[in-house]
C-alpha cells in the first residue's frame, strides 16, 4: 500500500519554512527522500535507517519515527533550486531485514517564488 | 562521472506493437531496478533485479512484461503487445541504498 504524503502541494515564497509529511500503514525498515524536478529523474536526498533518526542534506532535514511510522522532511530557509516533486519511499520491515523494495508516496509538489 | 542511461529518451509507437527499453547501469551496482511513472498512478516499482537475478516482479503486468538481465551490463524491458495505458515515463535505477535513477523513456502508444 502506497505511504500518503501530505500537502499535496505548497507554495512558498523565497525564504520560508516548510514540512512534508510521508505516513504509511506498514513497519517500517527505512524511509528514503527523493525529489524531481519537472521532466528529470527523481534525485536522491537521504534515508532515514533507524526510529528517531534524522538526516540533513544542505538545509533540508529528516526525521523518521519508527513507532508512529511517518517520517517528515524539513525545508528550511527554501531556495529557488528546492522547487520540485518529493517523493517518499518506504521500505517495509520484514523478519528482521529490509527487502530495499521501494514503495513510493503520492508526492508533494514544492513551488517556491521569489 | 557515472550515471545510468536509458535508451531510447522517447518512443511513439502504435497499439499492438512490441516496444524494448534498455538500461545500463552504473557499473558495479548489482541492484537494477525498473519503475513506471504517472500522473494516476505515481512512481510504482516493476520489477528489480540482485546479481542479474530477478527478485521481484510482482508490480509488472505478466501476460505482456518482461524483464531481463542478459549481462551485467544491460537490462532490458520489453512491452509485447503494447496498449494505450502503457503510455508512460519508464525509470531504471541502480544501487543498494541510495538509487540513482537514469533519464527515463518517455513511451507514448496510440
Amino acid at each position: 500500500q502506497q505511504p500518503v504524503q501530505s500537502p499535496q502541494a505548497v507554495i512558498l515564497r523565497e525564504g520560508e519554512d516548510a514540512v512534508i509529511n510521508c505516513s504509511s500503514s506498514k513497519a517500517l525498515y527505512s524511509v528514503h527522500w527523493y525529489r524531481q524536478k519537472h521532466g528529470e529523474a527523481p534525485v536522491f536526498l537521504m534515508i532515514l535507517l533507524k526510529g528517531g533518526e534524522q538526516m540533513r542534506h544542505e538545509k533540508i532535514s529528516a526525521s523518521f519515527n519508527e513507532k508512529k511510522q511517518q517520517s517528515s522532511l524539513y525545508l528550511t530557509a527554501s531556495q529557488l533550486s528546492y522547487s520540485g516533486t518529493y517523493f517518499c519511499g518506504t521500505e517495509d520491515f520484514r523478519w528482521g531485514f529490509g527487502n530495499e523494495k521501494l514503495t513510493f508516496g503520492t508526492g508533494t509538489r514544492l513551488t517556491i517564488i521569489p | 562521472d557515472a550515471r545510468v542511461t536509458q535508451t531510447p529518451r522517447h518512443k511513439v509507437t502504435e497499439m499492438g506493437q512490441e516496444v524494448t527499453m534498455r538500461c545500463q547501469p552504473i557499473l558495479g551496482h548489482n541492484t537494477v531496478f525498473w519503475y513506471r511513472q504517472t500522473m494516476m498512478q505515481g512512481l510504482e516499482l516493476l520489477a528489480y533485479f540482485r546479481n542479474r537475478a530477478p527478485l521481484d516482479d510482482s508490480g509488472m503486468p505478466k501476460d505482456r512484461f518482461s524483464a531481463e538481465m542478459p549481462d551485467a551490463t544491460l537490462a532490458t524491458l520489453k512491452i509485447q503487445p503494447s496498449e494505450p495505458r502503457d503510455s508512460a515515463v519508464y525509470f531504471c535505477a541502480s544501487g543498494l541504498g541510495q538509487q540513482f535513477f537514469g533519464p527515463g523513456t518517455r513511451l507514448t502508444v496510440l
